[in-house]
């Protein structure tokens, strides 16, 4: 069973930073591309960054770019997120998911419990 | 940026009849799509991938279709778990985006 556990969240002060981990198992982790997806309180889901499996490639969102970094460690099934200059938009459960399907498109398959960052002002 | 467009905002179903959500793109993206369930205080599920694939594990009674701008998500008969939101996301482009919901609630 493919199983996804992020760490990681809490309470941050505006321009601070913070490192989000998400550990998994059940499946062959360098043979996928990871992301990251986050909701607002209350709000839809926003995509963040994605990863290639091998860490060759990365993608980001406009409102994130300059300021997350998306990482991964094969050899530990580990994906990060660091995250500096932090703002009060920044808030929000962040999800790690999987890519699903073995083709070049990314959708999402399956999703961690999510860790919640609070930035506050 | 492909803008992913979901509607109704909220629809009201009565337990047993179907439901019919709709996602609109504001460009093609093929058949590039895929829905998903997100029940309160949970993480979304997959449902649906390649517009109308049906992910693994998850009941008949949800079907996809579309291709290009229109794209439709049917659940023919709604169960108790089947109230929540539903998000379609578009995978043919960077940036990956998602529409912005469908409530579904008992009415």
């Amino acid at each position: 069973e493919v199983q996804l556990l992020e760490s990681g969240g809490g309470l941050v002060q505006r321009g601070g930073s913070l490192r989000l981990s998400c550990t998994a198992s059940g499946f062959t982790f360098r043979n996928y591309a990871m992301s990251w997806v986050r909701q607002a309180p209350g709000m839809g889901l926003e995509w963040v960054s994605t990863m290639s499996g091998n860490a060759a490639t990365t993608w980001y969102a406009d409102p994130v770019k300059g300021r997350f970094t998306i990482s991964r460690d094969n050899s530990k099934n580990t994906l990060y997120l660091q995250m500096h200059s932090l703002r009060a938009e920044d808030t929000a459960v962040y999800y790690c998911a999987k890519k699903g399907g073995n083709s070049y498109y990314v959708w999402f398959d399956p999703w961690g419990q999510g860790t919640l960052v609070t930035v506050s002002s | 940026e492909i803008v992913m467009t979901q509607s109704p905002a909220t629809l009201s179903v009565s337990p047993g009849e179907r439901a019919t959500l709709s996602c609109r793109a504001s460009h093609s993206v093929s058949s590039n799509l895929a829905w998903y369930r997100q029940k309160p205080g949970q993480a979304p599920r997959l449902l649906i991938y390649d517009a109308s694939t049906r992910a693994t594990g998850i009941p008949a009674r949800f079907s996809g279709s579309g291709s290009g701008t229109e794209f439709t998500l049917t659940i023919s008969s709604l169960q108790s778990e089947d109230f929540a939101v539903y998000y379609c996301q578009q995978y043919n482009d960077w940036p990956l985006t998602f529409g912005g919901g469908t409530k579904v609630e008992i009415k």
